[in-house]
């Protein structure tokens, strides 16, 4: 079974400053991972994967997201919010030897400050 | 640009009615899917489909049916519209590996 966890339902943050929304997975094989943004009345943009290789994955608009595989986690991460980046994230995960279906999270939403 | 294309944005619907949600892809995606997003709860998966005429259920398919008649069109039908089933649903299609794409989902409400 694969399962994922958005332990946060709201992240608040500062214009400028540096964003995290977390994400933990539970897979039996090797995961392939994905972060989605949801815009009010609108429908999911992928953002980016980690499918195998580096750790360290660079999607759009100046996100990223770090692979950890002992940890179980694929955090989002942003140097620096812009108050446009004010949304809701939602983390997916699939299992490589399970079936074709993904697992979304609940998601988090991101509100960045002015 | 890939594209997934829902019928409608909005739908306003009598309870009792039966429904049609509409979804096409032009990208010769293999799978399909339906999601049901309602608030604090997620997407949850009504039903998907991994080729012409195949269908698996999902985690609430209950009160829902679906049609793939063709690769690029997966069509949701409720069968008899319920105050319940109000919320927005989303369309989405992938490759065996790849990351989904989304339509801009159809909001329903039933009333």
């Amino acid at each position: 079974a694969q399962s994922v966890a958005q332990p946060e339902d709201q992240v608040n943050v500062a214009e400028g400053n540096p964003l995290t929304v977390k994400c933990t997975y539970s897979v039996s094989g090797n995961p392939y991972l994905f972060w989605y943004v949801q815009y009010p009345n609108r429908g999911l943009q992928f953002l980016l994967k980690y499918i195998t290789g580096d750790n360290l994955v660079k999607g759009s608009y100046g996100f990223e997201a770090e692979f950890n595989k002992s940890q179980t986690s694929f955090h989002l991460k942003k140097p620096s919010a812009l108050v446009s980046d004010s949304a809701l994230y939602f983390c997916a995960v699939r299992d490589t030897g399970g079936s074709y279906i993904p697992t979304f999270g609940r998601g988090t939403s991101l509100i960045v400050h002015p | 640009d890939v594209k997934v294309t829902q019928s409608s944005r909005y739908l306003v619907k009598r309870t009792g009615e039966k429904v049609f949600l509409e979804c096409v892809q032009d990208m010769d995606h293999e799978n399909m899917f339906w999601y049901r997003q309602d608030p604090g709860l997620g997407l949850r998966l009504i039903y998907f489909s991994y080729d012409v005429k195949m269908k698996e259920k999902g985690d609430i398919p209950e009160g829902y049916s679906v049609s793939r008649e063709k690769k690029e069109r997966f069509s949701l039908i409720l069968e008899s519209a319920s105050t319940n089933q109000t919320s927005m649903y989303l369309c989405a299609s992938s490759l065996i590996i790849t990351e989904a794409f989304f339509g801009q989902g159809t909001r329903l409400t039933v009333v």
